[in-house]
């Protein structure tokens, strides 16, 4: 069974491009999260999707950034008109149905922006 | 959801038990204790979790203390491999379509020496 996969693993992009980074979940999983890692800071929640609907997006900055986890394909973060502070390492997680009860989270390796 | 403390680093050596602490004062009766690591350069991974009842598994052990405000993540046997940036996270029961998401903290910085 294939873990989760990110890509790029990297991406470097300039001041005002797009990014898209894709997230694969695991077989079966149909809950995907966005976590975001800032140079010597902790991962941070940004965003958790099932598919075709955003659940919970208050981790999400209010400008430039948007998800979305369609019913075919992988899930996709995007941010527009990139800044030098959205360098940052991008993980995805998934999870299988949620059932009254968390589910683990299993980790994708990432995505390393870096905006020059 | 309720706070955890950790201390910032601890140092092992090789193939010596490893004991990381964490204080979680505040925890409530339906949070149950979770533990991830992340290893340099990788994203997170689970490794254990618990509600009352000490844990075992193939990668750690989870000692509870009885009054749940502490616990203890245990490595019986450090490797090199282990060396890491551990994180102890409460998680409540959730039901229907309450967010699932994890709250990091700043977690424990393990360094084995060889």
């Amino acid at each position: 069974n294939a873990g989760v996969m990110q890509n790029p693993r990297h991406l470097v992009r300039r001041r005002g491009q797009e990014a898209r980074l894709r997230c694969s979940p695991m077989k079966g999983h149909s809950h995907v999260y966005w976590y975001r890692q800032l140079p010597e800071e902790g991962l941070k929640f940004m965003v958790y999707l099932q598919k075709e609907n955003i659940i919970d997006e208050s981790g999400m900055p209010k400008e430039r950034f948007s998800a979305e986890f369609p019913k075919e394909g992988p899930s996709i973060l995007r941010i527009q008109q990139v800044v030098r502070g959205d360098s940052a390492a991008y993980f995805c997680a998934s999870s299988p149905e949620t059932s009254g009860r968390w589910e683990t989270q299993y980790f994708g390796p990432g995505t390393r922006l870096l905006v020059l | 959801d309720a706070k955890t403390t950790q201390p910032n680093s601890m140092e092992s050596n090789e193939e010596e038990p490893v004991h990381l602490p964490c204080n979680h004062s505040t925890i409530s009766g339906t949070d149950y204790i979770h533990w991830y690591r992340q290893l340099p350069s990788q994203g997170p991974e689970y490794v254990i979790h618990g509600l009352t009842s000490n844990v075992n598994n193939r990668m750690a052990s989870l000692a509870i203390a009885e009054d749940r405000k502490s616990s203890t993540l245990i490595l019986h046997r450090a490797t090199l491999r282990d060396a890491a940036v551990y994180y102890c996270i409460l998680r409540a029961l959730l039901y229907g379509g309450a967010t699932n998401k994890l709250i990091f903290g700043t977690g424990t910085l393990l360094a084995v020496q060889p």
